[in-house]
């Protein structure tokens, strides 16, 4: 079946730092990828998204890029604040047969300054 | 624009009680998501519609739970009789299409906290 796969959190960083998120999942067909970020006290809101592979999603100067060969959909940031201390939800959203959208378990992160 | 509307934003309700949530989606947005979110999960949908009809509901408990979206527009999630494990927060999100490859954004509420004692 269907289902996506996070790094578990939480990760702390220092400001400035280079963020990894790792994030792989298991799909019929040809999924769309979205990485959803979830602030404290606020809903879940699309961060960025990649329709096909090869495609890279970008935002707010996060960056991830959609890997058919190895299923992946890593989110990265070449330099982080505090203000990017959240939960980010890696999702997929199959594109056939109902286009259901599967979240994973969410990854926080802690920015310290 | 305005976004998702939710009420109530809490709800303490005792198992074997009965409990309903309201959502208002983005105006003209023809798509709308319940999803259930457990605290450390993320979301998992119960249901979606397309206008009136439902897309996809084989995951919501059918013997318990129950939604509607009468005129293609509000939609309402009901919970008889809940249980314990249907603590969760319950979000709301919209989308203008369904149909189309391009990664449907979803617009989410900011959700209704449940627990149930």
């Amino acid at each position: 079946g269907n289902s996506v796969t996070q790094m578990e959190g939480p990760v702390t960083l220092s400001e400035e730092a280079f963020l990894t998120i790792n994030c792989t999942y298991t799909a019929t067909g040809y999924p769309s990828l979205f990485w959803y970020v979830q602030y404290p006290g606020e809903g879940l809101q699309l961060l960025l998204k990649a329709t096909k592979a090869d495609d890279k999603g970008s935002n707010k100067g996060f960056e991830a890029t959609y890997r058919k060969e190895t299923t992946s959909f890593h989110l990265e940031k070449g330099s982080v604040q505090v203000s990017d201390s959240a939960v980010y939800f890696c999702a997929l959203r199959r594109n056939t047969g109902g286009f259901k959208t599967i979240f994973g378990a969410g990854t926080r992160l802690f920015v310290k300054a | 624009e305005a976004g998702v509307a939710q009420s109530p934003r809490y709800k303490i309700i005792e198992k074997r009680q009965s409990v309903a949530f309201w959502c208002n989606p983005i105006s003209g947005h023809a798509t709308l998501y319940w999803y259930q979110q457990i605290l450390g999960q993320g979301p998992k949908l119960l249901i979606q519609f397309q206008n009136n009809g439902v897309v996809d509901d084989s995951q919501l408990p059918k013997d318990r739970f129950s939604a509607e979206r009468l005129k293609g527009v509000d939609s309402t999630l009901k919970i008889q009789p809940a249980k314990l494990e249907d603590s969760a927060v319950y979000l709301c999100a919209s989308s203008l299409d369904t149909g189309a490859r391009g990664g449907e954004t979803q617009y989410f509420g900011p959700g209704t906290r449940l627990l149930v004692l």
